[in-house]
């Protein structure tokens, strides 16, 4: 099955700098790859995903890149806020209705 | 437009008892999800219900979890016998299409 593994586990970066967490997949009919945040004590919530058909995608601050010969995406957070400290997962879906999540990365966003 | 509705969003029970989680998810949508979120990982998919009907339960540890989703709206996921490595936050989410929503989670610490 699908095995998606996301790096690093966590990461501190200093206010105004750039994030970027990176994730790999095995399995090469996986088409959607969504990213959510998660706050404490909520659940996750989509920020942006990308699907296979599309090699970039831009929303104001968040981008994602998606290379799927080398079956990797990544997150960029460019020039990072206090409110953008929270635990980033990325996710796989090999079909349409399933997804597989990386185990997160805690994002520490340094004043 | 409503979110994912669940209760309880805490509970402490004794190792052996049970608990019961409600899950409501967004109107219109045929998919639910449980997942389990163990401290520090990610998401892990407990079972995946298409109107009242399962679609993959593989990962539900079936001795004591059970779900149902009788009239293909309303969830619900018991654990009985509760044991300790039960505690977690039970996600519960809802997707039409790809795009998998969350609720806030039910916090279920085992003592």
């Amino acid at each position: 099955g699908e095995n998606v593994e996301q790096h690093p586990s966590t990461l501190s970066v200093q206010e105004g700098d750039s994030a970027v967490i990176k994730c790999t997949y095995s399995d090469s009919a996986s088409n959607y790859f969504p990213w959510y945040k998660q706050e404490l004590g909520k659940g996750p919530q989509l920020i942006i995903d990308i699907r296979s058909n599309v090699g970039e995608k831009k929303d104001q601050r968040i981008a994602v890149t998606l290379n799927k010969t080398a079956k990797h995406f990544s997150l960029h957070i460019t020039e990072t806020q206090p409110e953008d400290s929270a635990v980033y997962f990325c996710a796989a879906a090999p079909r349409d209705d399933k997804i597989i999540f990386g185990k997160g990365t805690r994002l520490h966003i340094l004043p | 437009e409503a979110g994912v509705a669940q209760s309880p969003r805490y509970k402490i029970i004794e190792k052996r008892q049970s608990v019961a989680f409600w899950c409501n998810p967004i109107s219109g949508h045929a998919t639910l999800y449980w997942y389990q979120q163990i401290l520090g990982q990610g998401p892990k998919l407990l079972i995946q219900f298409q109107n009242n009907g399962v679609v993959d339960d593989s990962q539900l540890p079936k001795d004591r979890f059970s779900a149902e989703r009788l009239k293909g709206v309303d969830s619900t996921l018991k654990i009985q016998p509760a044991k300790l490595e039960d505690s977690a936050v039970y996600l519960c989410a809802s997707s039409s299409g790809n795009t998998i929503y969350f609720g806030e989670g039910s916090w279920l610490t085992v003592v």
